[in-house]
């Protein structure tokens, strides 16, 4: 019941892109993203609804293809403040929610 | 607005002891989860309430663990007779509804000796 994401970490450098992803087993009616820093509570990024829709948030976008139970995460120019642990959340058809299995990302100079 | 809560931030118990854990949501929301974060590991998703109702509990233990959101007042969490296994990080979130975006508190570490 868990998504599972890939990878599950990546290291860049400043400036290049990533792309996280997250799958699932079950028919989903919305995904969520989450930032998660070292000893912080996860914060919230973006949700996206059943629809197939694409959202953009500053250079961090993401996409949610409902038939293949999948969304990405796009990271663009990625800065130093992008570091951290990047989860998905999948909100079921039937009402249940999972985190996924995280996505370490660090960013170096 | 203030946002999520919760308290006590650390929490140490002997085996044995019961650990009570508050959650007090952001104002106008209706809706709280809890989650289990072992160190370097992702979040584990333990109940679901609105309040005066448990609408999810499929990732809580059987056994030694409750929660409840009570018409006034915060959510508890609460785990009797505590074990080390069950030293964590637990994160409540609040949300307006269902399909909206969760709001995280700080956390309660907890550690069990």
């Amino acid at each position: 019941q868990q998504p599972v994401q890939s990878p599950q970490a990546v290291i860049l450098r400043e400036g290049e892109d990533a792309v996280i992803n997250c799958s699932s087993s079950k028919a989903l009616y919305s995904v969520h993203w989450y930032r998660q820093k070292h000893g912080e509570a996860p914060v919230f990024l973006m949700i996206l609804l059943k629809g197939g829709e694409q959202k953009g948030h500053e250079k961090i976008s993401a996409s949610f293809n409902e038939k293949k139970q999948q969304s990405s995460l796009y990271l663009t120019a990625s800065q130093l403040s992008y570091s951290g642990t990047y989860f998905c959340g999948t909100e079921t058809t039937g009402n249940q929610f999972y985190f996924g299995t995280g996505t370490s990302l660090t960013v170096i100079p | 607005n203030a946002g999520v809560m919760q308290n006590p931030r650390h929490l140490v118990r002997r085996r044995g002891q019961e650990a009570r854990l508050r959650c007090s949501p952001m104002k106008g929301h209706s809706h709280v989860y809890w989650y289990r974060q072992l160190p370097e590991e992702g979040l584990k998703f333990m109940v679901y309430l609105q309040k005066e109702n448990i609408i999810d509990e499929s990732g809580m233990p059987k056994e030694r663990f409750s929660a409840e959101f009570p018409k006034e007042g915060p959510s508890i969490l609460r785990i009797q007779q505590v074990v080390r296994g069950d030293s964590a990080a637990y994160f409540c979130a609040s949300t307006p509804a269902l399909n909206y975006e969760q709001y995280f508190g700080p956390g309660t570490r907890l550690t069990v000796t």
